[in-house]
Parts: C-alpha cells; sequence; structure tokens
C-alpha cells in the first residue's frame, strides 16, 4: 500500500503546454510538499501546504500552481512549459513539519521538449 | 539563507572499507535527517538527530550531531554494494521545510 503516491510517474510534452501532476498521501500526515529535484540531484523546495493551507510558496514562476482540494492531496499544474521546467519533481508529506522527516512519492520525471 | 554542505560529492570504494560522509552548515538546525535514494525513486528516510551530540547507530551505518547542531556526518563499516546510492542530509531549519544538501554518490565496487 503506497503511503504518498504521484502520477504520472513520466510526462513527456512539448513547450508551452499546460500539465499537472497529482499526489495523494494515505498517511493521515497534516503537510504536504512539492520538491524539484534538478540534474545534479539538488532537491529545492516549490511549495507546502499545512491542512490546505498554503505555508510555504518559494521563488518559483507563478506559472506553477499548487492546489490543495484536502489534506491528503496536493497537486501541481504547470502553464506554458519550458525546457527549463524540466526535472524530477517530488511530492513529500509530514507530520508536525519537518523535524521527525518526510515520506517521498517516487517522483515524476517532466522532460520538455 | 541556510545552506548545507555535503563532502564528498562522489565517493568509490571497495566492499568491505569503511567510508565518513560530511554534512556541513553555518546555520543552526533544530534536527538533522539523512536520506537514501535509488534510481527512479523518491529519498528514504534513514535517521532523525535531534541532539548535539547524539549518535545513532542502523547496523552498520553510525549517524552523528555536531555538538552545535551545525554539522553531521554519516559513517558506514565494512561498506556492501547493496550500500550503492545517493544519500542525502537535510537540515531542519524553521517554516517546516527541509534544506537539503547537495547529495553523496556512493558507489560500493565487490
Amino acid at each position: 500500500d503506497t503511503a504518498v503516491s504521484q502520477t504520472p510517474k513520466y510526462l513527456v510534452t512539448q513547450m508551452g503546454n499546460d500539465k499537472s501532476i497529482k499526489c495523494e498521501q494515505n498517511l493521515g500526515h497534516d503537510t504536504m510538499y512539492w520538491y524539484k529535484q534538478d540534474s545534479k540531484k539538488f532537491l529545492k523546495i516549490m511549495f507546502s501546504y499545512n491542512n490546505k493551507e498554503l505555508i510555504i510558496n518559494e521563488t518559483v514562476p507563478n506559472r506553477f500552481s499548487p492546489k490543495s482540494p484536502d489534506k491528503a492531496h496536493l497537486n501541481l499544474h504547470i502553464n506554458s512549459l519550458e525546457l527549463g521546467d524540466s526535472a524530477v519533481y517530488f511530492c513529500a508529506s509530514s507530520q508536525m513539519g519537518a523535524r521527525e522527516g518526510y515520506t517521498f512519492g517516487s517522483g515524476t520525471r517532466l522532460t520538455v521538449v | 539563507t541556510q545552506l548545507l554542505e555535503q563532502s564528498p560529492q562522489f565517493l568509490s570504494i571497495q566492499e568491505g572499507e569503511n567510508l565518513t560522509v560530511y554534512c556541513n552548515s553555518s546555520s543552526v538546525f533544530s534536527s538533522l535527517q539523512w536520506y537514501r535514494q535509488e534510481p527512479g525513486e523518491g529519498p528514504v528516510l534513514l535517521v532523525t538527530v535531534v541532539t548535539g551530540g547524539e549518535v545513532k547507530k542502523l547496523k552498520r551505518l553510525t549517524f552523528q550531531f555536531g555538538d552545535a547542531r551545525k554539522d553531521s556526518s554519516l559513517h558506514i563499516t565494512a561498506a556492501q554494494p547493496g550500500d550503492t546510492g545517493l544519500y542525502l542530509c537535510a537540515g531542519a531549519g524553521g517554516a517546516q521545510k527541509l534544506v537539503f544538501g547537495q547529495g553523496t554518490r556512493l558507489t560500493i565496487n565487490p
């Protein structure tokens, strides 16, 4: 039973398209995150939601819009995709903030051509 | 801005050898975590250390949190090919977010 599941696993799309990535967690955690991992494997936070409320919004282009319909789901919509958006996007969840660690999904590899 | 520097970035050793990976910062963290990531998968939490000077052991892996809570180390004894992977340290600072180091790619050769 997958704890944090993301779909799709792979996404190949053309520049200028709009795409969404979905994430669901069944751990009962109250906080969910989106991280971007670049080609050098560096993980950088993009957004965080706590009980459906946005609490972290790092310097991310406004083409990226997260949505949390409930505390078990956090989706990421990307408008007007650019070549530089190509990366692996990870969803994660935690209980009571970052101190006790995250549970990550298996990632979505986005390739913009 | 909180930054974590991991060293070395790449390490390739023979099976049976010992190794240490370092994670350093000028910032203080409320906790320091180590993750391991396999290709095509997300990072998996190995350990969390929260008290300055704390040492935790996980079989052949020993994790230490610096006294000032600014740095940490991961020591592996008698490395095995199954230890191969990307090891990431991450610090919990403010605002409920984790700051990650750039990772150490470890290869254990049979």
